[in-house]
C-alpha cells in the first residue's frame, strides 16, 4: 500500500496563477483533509470531506476550493494564487480508531508551494 | 484558532534520558492525539487517549490526560537519536462525521547521541 500520496512535491507559482494539488489514498478511507503548515503556526485545516461527493470548510478555507469526485482522491485548487498562500500543504485521510468514533489520521508527504 | 498548546516549544536531551512534553487545551474534548513529524515529512500518528481515560502506554510512549486541568503529557522513555522530531498534540471535540482535529504548534525535540 502506498498510503497517502501527494502530487506535486514542489511548485513555484506567480501571483495570480492557478493550480491543483492532488491527494490520493489507497486505504479506502471515507474521510480526507487538507491542511497548511506555516512556521510557528502548526497545522491549520483548510477543507475536509466525509465521503465521496462531499466537502466542507475548515478553519482557513478562503482562496481555496476542493473536490472529492472519487473516494480515493481529494483535490485542492488555488484559483488565483497569492504570496500569503506560500506554505507546505498536507493531505490526510482517516479511519475509525476502535469504538467511540475517534479518527486516526494518516498524512501524505506534503507539497511545498511558493507563490512569488 | 489553536486549541492545543504544547510546552516547551523546544527540548534538547541526551540519548537515554526521558523526554516529557505537555499540551494544554481550552475546550472540552472527545479525545486527544499525539503525532510526530520528522523533518520534511508528513505527520505520523503516535497515540490516542479518550476523554474517559487517564493514562495509556504504547511501547516507550506514555500519555496522560487530566480533563479537569485540560492538559495532557507525552513521555518518551529511554530516548534515542531517532526520536529527534517535532511532536504535536491534536484535540478532537467530537466524534463521527464531525470529527476534526485541531493541532498545536508543536514541540521540537532534539536527542543528542
Amino acid at each position: 500500500n502506498a498510503g497517502v500520496t501527494q502530487t506535486p512535491k514542489f511548485r513555484v507559482l506567480k501571483t495570480g496563477q492557478s493550480m491543483t494539488l492532488l491527494c490520493a489514498q489507497d486505504m479506502n478511507h471515507e474521510y480526507m483533509y487538507w491542511y497548511r503548515q506555516d512556521p510557528g503556526m502548526g497545522l491549520r485545516l483548510i477543507h475536509y470531506s466525509v465521503g465521496e461527493g462531499t466537502t466542507a470548510k475548515g478553519e482557513v478555507p478562503d482562496g481555496y476550493n476542493v473536490s472529492r469526485l472519487k473516494k480515493q482522491n481529494f483535490l485542492l485548487g488555488l484559483e488565483s494564487a497569492a504570496p500569503s498562500q506560500t506554505s507546505v500543504y498536507f493531505c490526510a485521510s482517516s479511519r475509525l480508531y476502535g469504538a467511540g468514533g475517534a479518527h486516526e489520521q494518516f498524512f501524505g508527504p506534503g507539497t511545498r508551494l511558493t507563490v512569488l | 484558532s489553536q486549541q492545543g498548546e504544547e510546552d516547551p516549544q523546544a527540548l534538547s536531551i541526551q540519548e537515554g534520558e526521558n523526554a516529557t512534553m505537555n499540551c494544554s487545551y481550552k475546550t472540552s474534548i472527545n479525545n486527544l492525539q499525539w503525532y510526530r513529524q520528522n523533518s520534511g515529512r508528513g505527520l505520523v500518528h503516535l497515540i490516542l487517549i479518550r476523554s474517559n481515560e487517564r493514562e495509556k502506554h504504547s511501547g516507550r510512549l506514555r500519555v496522560t490526560l487530566d480533563t479537569s486541568k485540560k492538559s495532557s503529557s507525552l513521555l518518551i522513555t529511554a530516548s534515542r537519536a531517532a526520536d529527534t522530531a517535532s511532536y504535536f498534540c491534536a484535540t478532537d471535540p467530537e466524534t463521527g462525521a464531525n470529527s476534526k482535529l485541531t493541532f498545536g504548534k508543536g514541540i521540537t525535540l532534539s536527542v543528542r547521541p
